[in-house]
């Protein structure tokens, strides 16, 4: 069974700085997905940025960033320039697709607060 | 609407009551999830559905009763919970393709639930 660590609960950063976040998972499969979804308080989960596995070029989104390191099954999340709407719960998840489901095994989040 | 709705957002019940959550998807996905987010504790999947077939059941107790009528409603029954079943219940949907092709699942807001 695959699992899914985030070793930083709580995480705060100032705004317009960058901080990262961590992530590590456990699978012995070769071809899965990972991502990182955003809850912002009392708002639904939204999705932040994905990568394929079989990718080796880091994926990005604007001031989302990742550093996917296959090997060493780590996922870190990096967020430059924080800005106040980045305040949310940040949960890594793990996935391979099948045909039957697609089975997310998220990790238990970790809590980024960006001050003013 | 757009996306995945809930209701209700919040529901508060006793142990011996009968509720349902309802949540409906108006984005034509074929597959429909239940999720259970408590405090500190990573999510977890509940149910799956795949074209209105239950493929998915993560050894959840008998007290939760999920139902899909059709490839746009999902619902969850819930009857004679325990204090430790209150939680956020997020529901989310997706498209599955053949293969291991993957696509993003999407997100409802989430039912908060009390048991008293």
């Amino acid at each position: 069974a695959q699992t899914v660590t985030q070793s930083q609960p709580e995480m705060s950063v100032q705004e317009a700085e960058t901080v990262t976040l961590s992530c590590t998972y456990d699978t012995s499969e070769n071809n899965y997905y990972l991502f990182w979804y955003k809850q912002p308080p009392s708002r639904q989960m939204i999705l932040v940025i994905r990568q394929e596995a079989y990718k080796q070029q880091n994926a990005t989104e604007n001031r989302f960033s990742v550093n996917f390191q296959k090997a060493a099954k780590s996922f870190s999340l990096k967020i430059s320039d924080s800005q106040l709407g980045d305040t949310a719960m940040y949960f890594c998840a793990f996935m391979k697709p099948d045909n039957y489901g697609q089975n997310f095994v998220f990790g238990p989040g970790t809590r980024l607060s960006v001050l003013p | 609407e757009t996306g995945v709705t809930q209701t209700p957002r919040h529901l508060v019940m006793g142990m011996t009551n009968k509720k349902s959550l309802k949540c409906e998807q108006h984005l034509g996905h074929n597959a429909m999830y239940w999720y259970k987010q408590s405090a500190k504790k990573p999510l977890e999947l509940m149910f799956v559905y795949n074209f209105k077939e239950q493929t998915e059941n993560n050894s959840v107790p008998s007290r939760f009763s999920p139902e899909c009528p059709n490839s746009s409603h999902l619902f969850l029954h819930l009857h004679t919970l325990q204090p430790e079943d209150s939680a956020l219940y997020l529901c989310a949907s997706s498209q599955l393709t053949s293969g291991e092709i993957y696509n993003e699942q999407f997100f409802g807001p989430g039912t908060r639930l009390t048991v008293l």
